[in-house]
């Protein structure tokens, strides 16, 4: 398995614009989860989908941001408009809930907003 | 709910010198602990996790942890640090329960470990 696949690695972009971060989950892992890490906050919970349905989208900061999950392949977190101050490493992870192996990380995505 | 405390947001240690990164937890229900690890520009990586049974467990690399109920623990150690052991290592926990939200992990700030020549 290729693991969890996130992509662009890296972004960089102006303030006011869309972003939009993708994730592929582990095959046959029902859960999802978006997590923003910074220095200030360290690692933060966005919001987690189980079985393609968000559960908890709690952890997102403000209405700018907006996170879909339309089949169990697929991932999408968007931030419209973008600010600097969501500048930040933004990871994907999955699990499969009925086993207790954790979560697999993918390798993150670097926002850099100007 | 749960909650997750490392003390130390960063540990200097000379290499071959042991190590232990403090974790404390709270937790209302049993739980399932872990430890993942973070290089450099990648993403978390599972280092070890306690489930059941024995309370020390092993990672591959010379690392371990020991569950301790009483003391609400799980601190880490290794004997003698490589140089490539240097990076963040964060403390997670998740409740037994399959309750709603429990599916969740919930992640300690880290540690910096810094190995030092």
């Amino acid at each position: 398995d290729a693991g969890v696949i996130q992509s662009p690695r890296h972004e960089v972009t102006e303030m006011g614009q869309e972003v939009t971060l993708r994730c592929k989950p582990i095959s046959g892992h029902n859960s999802l989860f978006w997590y923003r890490q910074t220095m200030m906050r360290g690692l933060e919970l966005l919001i987690y989908f189980n079985n393609n349905v968000p559960i908890d989208d709690s952890g997102m900061p403000e209405d700018r941001f907006s996170a879909k999950m339309p089949n169990a392949s697929f991932s999408t977190l968007k931030i419209q408009p973008s600010e600097p101050r969501d500048s930040a490493v933004y990871f994907c992870a999955s699990s499969q809930t009925t086993n207790n192996y954790g979560y697999t990380f993918g390798s993150g995505t670097r926002l850099t907003v100007v | 709910a749960q909650s997750v405390t490392q003390l130390d947001s960063q540990v200097p240690v000379f290499e071959e010198a042991p190590v232990e990164l403090r974790c404390n937890y709270s937790s209302s229900v049993s739980v399932y602990l872990f430890w993942y690890v973070q290089y450099p520009n990648q993403g978390l990586q599972l280092l070890l996790k306690y489930l059941s049974g024995s309370t020390l467990v092993e990672s591959i690399n010379g690392f371990e942890a020991e569950f301790n109920k009483s003391q609400t623990s799980f601190h880490l150690r290794k004997p003698s640090v490589h140089i490539s052991d240097t990076a963040e290592y964060f403390c997670a926990v998740r409740g037994r329960l399959r309750e709603a939200g429990s599916y969740q992990l919930t992640f300690g700030k880290g540690t910096k470990l810094s190995v030092i020549p």
